[in-house]
C-alpha cells in the first residue's frame, strides 16, 4: 500500500485532456510540495513537474500540475501517443523523522 | 552533462548483503546544492525511496529499511554506494541512483537502473 493514492490506470484519445490524481494526507501533500515523474516503458523515471506546478527545462507545456489541500493533480492536454507511460507523484512525508514517498503509479493508455 | 551510472552484482543470495555503487560523471558529487539517493522498483511495481545522502556524509533513510541500509560516499572517486543487508526475495528490484536538487527538491537526474535479483 502506497502512502500516496493514485488511480492505477487512465486513458484518453489523441488530442484529449487527461488528469491524474494523487491523494495524500496532512503529513505529506498537505505540508510539502509535490513532484511528478514520467516513466516510459523500460526506462528510468524522468522528472516532469516539481514544486507542484513547475516544469523542468524541456518538458512541454502540455504538462501541468496543481495542488490543493492534501491532493495534487497532473494534467496532460493535447494527448499524444508518446505520452503513454507510467506516472508517479511524490512528496516528502514529515512523519517518522521524514522520508520520501511515492504514489503507486498510474498507467496512461492513449487509445 | 551530468550522468549517473549504477554498478554491482545482478544476483545476490538470500541473507547476504546487496552492494551497489553509483558513479557520477560530468559534475562533482561534492556540490553543496545536491543530495544523492537510491530508489528501487520491484518488477511490475511502483517506486520506493531507499535513502539519501549529502556529500558531507550525512544520511537519511526510509524508516521501513533503516535497520538494513547504509549509504556512503567516496568523494575522491565521485561515487556513492548502497549496502542493503539480510536481503530476501522481496528486495529483488531495479535499483536507481538519482540526484536531488535542493532548489527543486526533486530527483531531477536518474541513472539507467540496475536489476538485482535475490535468489539462491
Amino acid at each position: 500500500q502506497s502512502v500516496l493514492t493514485q488511480p492505477p490506470s487512465a486513458s484518453g484519445t489523441p488530442g484529449q485532456r487527461v488528469t491524474i490524481s494523487c491523494s495524500g494526507s496532512s503529513s505529506n501533500i498537505g505540508s510539502n510540495t509535490v513532484n511528478w515523474y514520467q516513466q516510459l516503458p523500460g526506462t528510468a523515471p524522468k522528472l516532469l513537474i516539481y514544486s507542484n506546478n513547475q516544469r523542468p527545462s524541456g518538458v512541454p507545456d502540455r504538462f501541468s500540475g496543481s495542488k490543493s489541500g492534501t491532493s495534487a493533480s497532473l494534467a496532460i492536454s493535447g494527448l499524444q501517443s508518446e505520452d503513454e507511460a507510467d506516472y508517479y507523484c511524490a512528496t516528502w512525508d514529515d512523519s517518522l523523522n521524514g522520508y520520501w514517498v511515492f504514489g503507486g503509479g498510474t498507467t496512461l493508455t492513449v487509445l | 552533462q551530468l550522468q549517473l551510472q549504477e554498478s554491482g552484482p545482478g544476483l545476490v543470495k538470500p541473507s547476504e548483503t546487496l552492494s551497489l555503487t553509483c558513479t557520477v560523471s560530468g559534475g562533482s558529487i561534492s556540490s553543496s546544492t545536491y543530495y544523492w539517493g537510491w530508489i528501487r522498483q520491484p518488477p511490475g511495481k511502483g517506486l520506493e525511496w531507499i535513502g539519501s545522502m549529502y556529500y558531507s556524509g550525512s544520511t537519511y533513510y526510509n524508516p521501513s529499511l533503516k535497520s538494513r541500509v547504509t549509504i556512503s560516499v567516496d568523494t575522491s572517486k565521485n561515487q556513492f554506494s548502497l549496502k542493503l543487508s539480510s536481503v530476501t526475495a522481496a528486495d529483488t528490484a531495479v535499483y536507481y541512483c538519482a540526484r536531488r536538487g535542493t532548489a527543486e527538491d526533486a530527483f531531477d537526474i536518474w541513472g539507467q537502473g540496475t536489476m538485482v535479483t535475490v535468489s539462491s
